[in-house]
């Protein structure tokens, strides 16, 4: 199955401090999604980004599906930006649609 | 408000008591599914459904049971639980390729 890796695992910032989170897939893909996961465990939908860049606020997002990966930036951190920060693409083929996640970017942003 | 809405939220129980976690959506989306998700194991498909009285086993259905009567409905079923199956569990629904989640339910089996 496709492979989904995120760098870097971790992450330490000052609040105010702009960061970017790597996601590299490897295969093509139609979609992408990216989801920031809370500290109380909620996933929150932030990106659904199959090419191109969106914005929404201080986050960013940009795919690049013809070399297999998306960033999403984060500036001017906030300590409610904290949490783990997946990728997900979905499986290829077959009526079930799954997704596939990476193993996320865990983002601890000090005051 | 578009949601997909799980319950309980927080559950803890014994084992071999039979219990139900619902998920209900207000999105008329045809696809729902299961996920739980263990430390370092990720988030792992139970089970999923295309539409109504139409679901298929994921990747670790074992222990589980769905039902899926009404389109909005997709009810988690866990017949005798077992300690394994303490986790964080979260339902979902799609529409047009985006998935949306519930806001997880943290059940643990004592």
């Amino acid at each position: 199955g496709i492979q989904v890796e995120q760098s870097p695992p971790d992450l330490i910032l000052q609040e105010g401090a702009n960061s970017t989170l790597r996601c590299n897939f490897s295969d093509s893909v139609n979609n992408l999604q990216w989801f920031h996961q809370n500290p109380w465990g909620q996933l929150i939908n932030l990106f659904y980004i199959p090419s191109g860049t969106k914005q929404n606020g201080r986050l960013s997002a940009t795919t690049v599906a013809t070399e297999r990966y998306s960033l999403l930036y984060i500036s001017s951190s906030q300590t409610t930006d904290s949490g783990v920060y997946f990728c997900a693409v979905p499986n290829s083929g077959g009526s079930n649609y799954k997704l596939t996640f990476g193993k996320g970017t865990l983002l601890t942003v000090n005051p | 408000e578009a949601q997909v809405t799980q319950n309980p939220r927080y559950l803890i129980t014994v084992t071999g008591k039979k219990l139900t976690v619902t998920c209900s959506q207000n999105m008329n989306h045809e696809y729902m599914s299961w996920y739980r998700q263990d430390p370092g194991l990720g988030l792992r498909q139970i089970y999923y459904s295309m539409n109504v009285e139409v679901t298929d086993k994921g990747d670790v259905p074992e222990g589980y049971k769905v039902s899926r009567k009404e389109k909005r409905n997709f009810p988690l079923i866990l017949e005798s639980p077992s300690p394994n199956q303490t986790s964080l569990y979260f339902c979902a629904s799609r529409s047009n390729g985006e998935l949306f989640f519930g806001e997880g339910s943290r059940l643990t089996v004592l």
